[in-house]
């Protein structure tokens, strides 16, 4: 069952261009969401949250997006830096911690 | 502040053969989580504990595979025996209880596995 979607499986953009990524649900009981980063041969990385009351919350150059009635999420990123390339999950958890995650976005800035 | 510690980093494994994963959490964090990652997939939960309880293993293939947390701080999490599909990698991550419903979840570098 899969209950957090991320259906682009890949992203190219150029350096200092804004990169948008993407997430859908299904299940109405999710009220916590998550984007953790992950680069090769290491554990994914938190990079920013939003919980369910909020429809927006920024942290630098990353900005998380969440539209409740849509069951979508995006994460933007402005400017974009090659060092931003990685595989970026998204994740959303409902009261009981049980965490779902996508499958993951793979993000190429290119310089 | 020390991360999330795994071991090995690296497994590779016959068939019906049996392998340990460990990890060791964040200090003072009290929910400690195993997943497991395919390849091209998100990471998907297997067990989380509390302290020393489980909270949730309802995803877990108790078949086959087992998992503790004896003393409320390092966990171990054992395949007996190994299938081909186990292939993949074993993520630990660590959480902070102060009560509240939501808790940040932060990952260690995880164990690769394949089972050949």
């Amino acid at each position: 069952d899969q209950q957090v979607k991320q259906n682009s499986p890949s992203l190219s953009v150029q350096e200092g261009r804004i990169s948008i990524l993407n997430c859908d649900y299904t299940n109405s009981m999710f009220d916590y969401f998550l984007w953790y980063k992950k680069y090769p041969a290491e554990g994914p990385t938190f990079l920013i949250s939003i919980s369910s009351i909020k429809d927006k919350n920024e942290d630098g150059r990353f900005t998380v997006f969440l539209n409740k009635s849509a069951k979508h999420l995006s994460l933007h990123i402005v400017p974009s830096q090659p060092g931003d390339s990685a595989v970026y999950f998204c994740a959303a958890s409902a009261t009981n911690n049980d965490m779902r995650f996508g499958a993951g976005t793979r993000l190429t800035v290119k310089p | 502040e020390a991360g999330v510690a795994q071991s090995p980093r690296y497994k590779i494994i016959e068939k019906r053969q049996s392998v340990a994963f460990w990890c060791n959490p964040i200090s003072g964090h009290a929910t400690l989580y195993w997943y497991q990652q395919i390849l091209g997939q998100g990471p998907k939960l297997l067990i989380q504990f509390q302290n020393n309880g489980v909270v949730d293993d309802s995803q877990l293939p108790k078949d086959r595979f087992s998992a503790e947390r004896l003393k409320g701080v390092d966990s171990t999490l054992k395949i007996q025996p190994a299938k081909l599909e186990d292939s993949a990698v074993y993520l630990c991550a660590s959480s902070f209880y102060r009560g509240e419903l939501q808790e940040t979840q932060y990952f260690g570098p995880g164990t690769r596995l394949l089972v050949l």
